[in-house]
């Protein structure tokens, strides 16, 4: 069975400081694993994934993340948090062997403090 | 280049009342899907469809159909709607491969 933890629903960060939102995964067989950002009354929006190769990776808006496969974990990052970077974030994990299912965390509230 | 657009943005229903969620999308992909969201739950898939034509079940299909007609467009219909499926129900594309998803912007629908 595939399944995706967020283990934090909130997360409170000062402005400035470094950010780290947390996600645990647990599929069958290799993961193809995505982080996406969702702001108020809006829908999803993708920052970045991981495939293959280099075990961290950058995407949008500064925000990078960390794949470590012993730890089955994907959790994403930023060196210097903003106020505008306050929103809900989703990791979501897909099975390279199980079609095209994507299955997502329950979601991480993040606050930046002024 | 609209996207992914939903409609409509918001809808009230009485219980037992029927109604239908409609996507489009003008980028071309492949696979449509369709989610709710509920406060705790992140988002859970309903139905997908990998390509026109298709149709598969998620893991909450119960008290749904979907119709995926043309490769533009995909419908979410609830034909007896009951106060549990009051949610914010997002349509979502992706090209094929292992490319990510593109969302719309939402629906929220309130069952009485």
């Amino acid at each position: 069975a595939q399944s995706v933890a967020q283990p934090e629903d909130q997360v409170n960060v000062a402005e400035g400081n470094p950010l780290t939102v947390k996600c645990t995964y647990s599929v069958s067989g290799n993961p193809y694993l995505f982080w996406y950002v969702q702001y108020p009354n809006r829908g999803l929006q993708f920052l970045l994934k991981y495939i293959t190769g280099d075990n961290l990776v950058k995407g949008s808006y500064g925000f990078e993340a960390e794949f470590n496969k012993s730890q089955t974990s994907f959790h994403l990052k930023k060196p210097s948090a903003l106020v505008s970077d306050s929103a809900l974030y989703f990791c979501a994990v897909r099975d390279r062997s199980a079609g095209n299912q994507f299955y997502f965390g329950t979601g991480t509230s993040l606050t930046v403090i002024p | 280049n609209a996207g992914v657009t939903q409609t409509p943005k918001f809808q009230v229903l009485k219980t037992g009342q029927s109604m239908t969620l409609q996507c489009a999308q003008d980028m071309n992909h492949n696979s449509m899907y369709w989610y709710r969201q509920d406060p705790g739950m992140g988002l859970r898939l309903i139905y997908y469809s990998a390509s026109e034509g298709t149709t598969d079940k998620g893991e909450v299909p119960n008290g749904y159909n979907v119709s995926r007609l043309n490769k533009r467009e995909f419908s979410l219909r609830l034909e007896s709607a009951a106060p549990s499926q009051t949610s914010v129900y997002f349509c979502a594309t992706r090209l094929e491969g292992i490319t990510e998803q593109y969302f719309g912007p939402g629906t929220r629908l309130t069952v009485t």
